[in-house]
């Protein structure tokens, strides 16, 4: 079945450094793609999305590219943030049977001074 | 800004007790959800709806019942609390289905089952 993964739980960088969380995805069906970011004790919002293969999608200084041939859809900001920590979350559409959205386990980016 | 809203913030229940969560939202919009956030499992979708009187099992519904009396409301009902049904609770709203879409989130409804 459909499936998300984000394979770093946690990221710790220095503040000034660049970042690229991982999310790959398997679905049989054109994906659409989320990231949504949450931060400390506040509800889950949309950071950005796409279903255009080899564009870059971008916001508020993150990027990514959704790249269907690795199925891949990556975040990268070249400069993290204090700002910036919190728990950033890949999802995945596919428009199939109950539109439903497959979320991955998160990834929290804990970024110091 | 869309607005989700979700009473109570916090709970604490007993083992066994009836537990129910309220969503109001105020964005006009068709569909609303709930998910449950632990650590390790990231956001999984428990009930669904896209039109008052009518809900949808999501991907883990059981243990769980969901009511949607009007557009604006949506609830999540345990009859019977377990342990296991401690976690966050986030509704969510969106114009129309997932694809695509947006998802608005409440600001969460942390749950403590003793």
């Amino acid at each position: 079945g459909d499936s998300v993964t984000q394979t770093e739980g946690l990221v710790t960088l220095t503040k000034g450094l660049p970042v690229m969380l991982n999310c790959t995805y398997q679905t049989t069906y054109s994906p659409f793609l989320f990231w949504y970011v949450q931060h400390l004790n506040e509800a889950p919002k949309l950071l950005l999305k796409s279903s255009t293969d080899n564009k870059r999608t971008e916001h508020q200084g993150f990027y990514a590219t959704l790249h269907k041939s690795s199925s891949s859809f990556h975040l990268q900001k070249s400069s993290v943030q204090l700002s910036d920590s919190a728990l950033y979350f890949c999802a995945l559409s596919d428009g199939s049977s109950g539109n439903k959205l497959i979320f991955g386990i998160g990834t929290l980016l804990s970024v110091k001074p | 800004e869309a607005a989700v809203t979700q009473s109570p913030r916090s709970k604490v229940a007993v083992t066994g007790g009836k537990v129910t969560l309220s969503c109001h939202q105020t964005n006009n919009h068709d569909y609303m959800y709930w998910y449950r956030q632990d650590t390790g499992h990231g956001l999984r979708l428990i009930h669904y709806s896209y039109v008052a009187d009518s809900t949808e099992k999501g991907d883990i519904p059981d243990g769980y019942k969901a009511s949607r009396p009007s557009q604006e409301n949506f609830s999540l009902i345990l009859e019977l609390a377990s342990l296991s049904q401690t976690a966050v609770y986030f509704c969510a709203s969106s114009e129309w289905g997932f694809s695509q879409n947006t998802l608005y989130f409440g600001a969460g409804t942390r749950l403590s089952v003793l």
